[in-house]
């Protein structure tokens, strides 16, 4: 089984940068995604790291450190539209299930 | 990318009742997969429905209380049977995109009196 702990919530100001911290505790990890929620919405996909390293995507990247099992979303520039729940996510090897973890709370104030 | 229309978007029931929930994709997907979010809570996995076999639940979830259908490539219906409150929830469907990635449904919000 897989476990993961993230902060529950977190608090920045537009234009600032927020790291979204996630460990984990797992059997078989395979990699690690990023979600999205916000109020009354439907999780979306923001990013998935498999190996070690950052990944970039426009104002969001992911981080993966296998060793530390942990990873970490950042957001840069943040926007008022960023504040929402945003949940990491494990996978398994040979399996398509994920394990979420609580999600973090994000909200940005002006 | 995979498009999933699901309904009821949300509905109050009566205790003992039953609702069911349906999921239809807009492209064939192998895999299908029903979770549920209460309130302020994280996304926990019921089961994963492949066509043409039984639905494999998790822990803590069974075919009894939570029957599911997956007649084709494109739809399925999760049932939640003989309800209680304890059962007020979002049910989300949720298909494999591919590389790790799901997409999934609007989601339904089931509130149970």
């Amino acid at each position: 089984g897989q476990s993961l702990e993230q902060p529950s919530e977190v608090t920045a100001v537009e234009g600032a940068i927020v790291q979204i911290n996630c460990t984990y505790q797992t059997s078989g990890f395979y990699g690690l995604s990023w979600y999205q929620q916000h109020d009354g919405g439907a999780p979306t996909f923001l990013s998935y790291n498999a190996l070690d390293g950052l990944e970039e995507t426009g104002r969001f990247s992911s981080f993966l450190s296998r060793s530390d099992s942990y990873g970490y979303l950042l957001l840069q520039e943040l926007q008022m539209k960023d504040s929402a729940s945003y949940f990491c996510a494990a996978s398994g090897a040979g399996s398509y299930q994920l394990t979420f973890g609580k999600g973090t709370k994000l909200s940005v104030i002006p | 990318s995979a498009v999933i229309s699901q309904k009821p978007s949300r509905d109050i029931c009566q205790r003992g009742t039953s609702l069911t929930i349906q999921c239809q994709v807009d492209s064939q997907v192998t895999m299908m997969f029903w979770y549920r979010q209460q309130p302020g809570q994280s996304l926990t996995l019921i089961a994963t429905a492949n066509q043409g076999s039984e639905a494999t639940y998790e822990s803590g979830f069974v075919i009894d209380k939570f029957p599911i259908s997956r007649p084709n490539l494109t739809f399925s219906t999760l049932t939640v049977s003989n309800m209680s409150p304890e059962d007020s929830s979002i049910y989300l469907c949720s298909v494999d995109g591919g590389n790790e990635k799901l997409f999934f449904g609007s989601g339904t919000q089931l509130s149970v009196l």
